[in-house]
C-alpha cells in the first residue's frame, strides 16, 4: 500500500520569510495529493491538492510542486504571516479503494 | 458548508469498556472515514464506508469495528477499550466521485484510563 513521508516534522521561520514542506511518496500510481492545514484544536481542512496531470499550482502565497519521477511533492508558502502557524499533513490517494493515506505532519511556527 | 458533527469533544473511559464513537454529517455523502491521530504519526485509517451497510478496514482497524446503518451516522465502536488507545479520532466525509476531498469533523479525545 500506499506510504507517506514528510520533512521537516518541525519547522520555525521569521515573519515574511518562506517555508518548504517536503513529501515522498511510494505507489508510482498515486494520482491526487492534498495538503491539510490543522491549526491548533482545531479540524484538518484541505489547503491545495495537486493532481498527477500537471506539476505546480498556486493560490495567492501557497504553492504546491510535484516531481512524478521521484515521487515527491511540496509545499511551498511565501510571505509567512503568523497565521500560518498550524500544523501541515501532505497527503497521496492509494489506488486501492481511493483511501487517501497521510504524512507523519510538519508543526510550521512562524515567529513574528 | 458541510458540517461533520463528532458527539463528543473529550471522553474519559476505563480499561476493557465498550466505547462507541459517533459521527454524522448532514452533506448526504456516500463516502465516511475514522482517522487516528497521534503526535509524529499522522493521521491513520482504521475504517471506512462507501456505502450504508459497506464497511472496509484501513491500515489499523485491530480493536476497533464499525457501524453505518444510516447513511449520514457512521459509529466507531472500541469492543474493550485498552490504553493503547488513548488518541484523538477524526471523523471524516466526502461526496460520491469525489472521495479523496475530505472533510472532518473536530475529532474525539479518547483518554482510556
Amino acid at each position: 500500500g500506499e506510504n507517506v513521508e514528510q520533512h521537516p516534522s518541525t519547522l520555525s521561520v521569521q515573519e515574511g520569510d518562506s517555508a518548504v514542506i517536503k513529501c515522498t511518496y511510494s505507489d508510482s500510481a498515486s494520482n491526487y495529493f492534498p495538503w491539510y492545514k490543522q491549526e491548533l484544536g482545531k479540524r484538518p481542512q484541505l489547503i491545495i491538492d495537486i493532481r498527477s496531470n500537471v506539476g505546480e499550482k498556486k493560490d495567492q502565497r501557497i504553492a504546491v510542486t510535484l516531481n512524478k519521477t521521484a515521487k515527491h511533492f511540496s509545499l511551498h508558502i511565501t510571505e509567512t504571516q503568523p497565521e500560518d502557524s498550524a500544523v501541515y499533513f501532505c497527503a497521496a490517494k492509494d489506488t486501492s479503494y481511493d483511501k487517501v493515506i497521510f504524512g507523519p505532519g510538519t508543526s510550521l511556527s512562524v515567529i513574528p | 458548508d458541510v458540517k461533520v458533527t463528532q458527539s463528543s469533544r473529550y471522553l474519559v473511559k476505563r480499561t476493557g469498556e465498550k466505547v462507541f464513537l459517533e459521527c454524522v454529517q448532514d452533506m448526504d455523502h456516500e463516502n465516511m472515514f475514522w482517522y487516528r491521530q497521534d503526535p509524529g504519526l499522522g493521521l491513520r485509517l482504521i475504517y471506512f464506508s462507501y456505502d450504508v451497510k459497506m464497511k472496509e478496514k484501513g491500515d489499523i482497524p485491530e480493536g476497533y469495528s464499525v457501524s453505518r446503518e444510516k447513511k449520514e451516522r457512521f459509529s466507531l465502536i472500541l469492543e474493550s477499550a485498552s490504553t493503547n488507545q488513548t488518541s484523538m479520532y477524526l471523523c471524516a466525509s466526502s461526496q460520491q466521485g469525489l472521495r479523496e476531498k475530505l472533510f472532518f469533523g473536530s475529532g474525539t479525545q479518547l483518554s482510556v484510563l
